[in-house]
């Protein structure tokens, strides 16, 4: 009930196509869904957030899609480049009580030039 | 603002051995998160601190791990003794007070811990 499962793993996409992840979960009292983005060597650093209220976020180029019927999020990336190559992680918790945020696995980013 | 600071940067050890790691956060952040990414997976939480309690260690294997902020600023995570599958990079992170939403975490780079 804790997890969130992301798929795909490792994605590689042509610069300027739209990449696409998607991530699902089962913890219904999941109520803050952000996507953060690791370089080699470093941490994660947010890029994006969604509360269940809205069914789409938009920052810049980063899109999240949210289903809340389906219990579904995704991340798009429109007009991709090589600097965004990178392993994505979605993730989910509360915003009340103890905050405990779960991440996916990771997908593994790569734009070509 | 400066970031999370974290060291070492790396730390390889042998089976058995123990091993420690520092955390500084964000100035004013009363709550820190320790965090376990093995090598294609995202991270785990171990233990989750506000001011100097426990909030949450549901995940921190307690026989080897132990975490400490004692004065609720900085913070040190001690492995002991270490095993071959503690291998990974441990991961701190800060955030202000308040719903994730509107403090969001802040992570350091961490440790790369490898046990041979």
């Amino acid at each position: 009930q804790q997890q969130v499962k992301q798929s795909p793993q490792s994605l590689i996409v042509q610069k300027g196509g739209i990449p696409i992840i998607n991530c699902a979960y089962e913890n219904t009292a999941f109520d803050y869904f952000p996507w953060y983005q690791q370089f080699p060597g470093k941490g994660p650093a947010l890029l994006i957030a969604i509360r269940p209220d809205v069914s789409e976020k938009k920052e810049g180029r980063f899109t999240i899609s949210f289903n809340k019927s389906a219990k579904q999020f995704s991340l798009h990336i429109m007009d991709s480049q090589p600097g965004d190559s990178a392993t994505y992680f979605c993730a989910a918790s509360t915003i009340q009580g103890a905050q405990k945020l779960v991440f996916g696995q990771g997908t593994r980013l790569t734009i070509n030039p | 603002e400066a970031g999370v600071a974290q060291s070492p940067r790396y730390k390889i050890i042998e089976k058995r051995q123990s091993v420690a790691f520092w955390c500084n956060p964000i100035s004013g952040h009363a709550t820190l998160y320790w965090y376990q990414q093995i090598l294609g997976q995202g991270p785990k939480l171990l233990i989750q601190f506000q001011n100097n309690g426990v909030v949450d260690d549901s995940q921190l294997p307690k026989d080897r791990f132990s975490a400490e902020r004692l004065k609720g600023v900085d913070s040190t995570l001690k492995i002991q003794p270490a095993k071959l599958e503690d291998s990974a990079v441990y991961l701190c992170a800060s955030s202000p007070l308040g719903s994730h939403y509107n403090s969001p975490l802040h992570f350091g780079n961490g440790t790369r811990l490898t046990v041979t």
